[in-house]
């Protein structure tokens, strides 16, 4: 079963706009992870963010976690058309093992 | 570095036939996953190793789905008597380690087709 599920399944933006993505899990968890991945390309990680965080940068990406909720967002600031690829949601479960476990994905499509 | 490669990128074969996929992982890193993804659909988890061990078998579909790591490198998946619901990607991944929070490097993936 897929513990990750991210909203919403397709997100089309003009480039300049920020695209935000959510993420919803079921069970306790380590860690998160988002990735992306270009059309028939293999997955490239862009941040991961701990159980005890609340908030992590890198470039103009912006996650946040909400571990109550059991959610997660990731914000892409200034889109640009390069952007455009599908985005995922990896929980590594809290137990010994550190299997991730991946949603069906969010497929953004930024506009020159 | 080199990153972690998979071979063939596509591979088409006739119902009933085997095939293997292999992945060389980036050097050094003692974590390996394999890893299934269907059109359209996140991936699923079908094997972990950790050196050569698999202590994680878990997501293997079905017993014509089986795996082995040798030299604490590359990694083969072979898939007894295909099914036309193989078609899928198959993708591999790296870390340096199995402990959480280690990122895990993909490769490209081979394209399965079952004809």
């Amino acid at each position: 079963s897929q513990q990750g599920e991210e909203d919403p399944q397709a997100l089309s933006i003009q480039e300049g706009e920020n695209a935000t993505m959510n993420c919803s899990y079921k069970t306790s968890i380590n860690n998160l992870q988002w990735y992306r991945q270009n059309s028939g390309r293999g997955l490239v990680h862009l941040i991961l963010i701990r159980s005890n965080e609340r908030e992590k940068h890198s470039g103009r990406l912006r996650v946040t976690l909400d571990t109550s909720k059991k959610s997660s967002s990731l914000l892409i600031t200034a889109s640009r058309a390069a952007d455009t690829a599908s985005y995922f949601c990896a929980t590594e479960g809290s137990g010994a093992n550190s299997k991730l476990t991946f949603g069906k994905g969010i497929t953004l499509s930024v506009r020159p | 570095g080199a990153g972690v490669s998979q071979s063939p990128s596509n591979k088409v074969t006739e119902k009933g036939k085997d095939v293997e996929l292999r992945c060389d992982p980036i050097s050094g890193h003692t974590a390996l996953y394999w890893y299934r993804q269907r059109l359209g659909q996140g991936l699923e988890f079908l094997i972990y190793f950790q050196g050569n061990s698999a202590p994680d078998k878990s997501g293997l579909p079905s017993d014509r789905f089986s795996a082995e790591r040798t030299g604490e490198s590359v990694s083969t998946l072979t898939i007894q008597r295909t099914q036309q619901e193989d078609s899928a990607v198959y993708l591999c991944a790296s870390s340096l380690g199995p402990g959480v929070q280690e990122t895990q490097y993909f490769g490209p993936g081979t394209r399965l087709l079952v004809l």
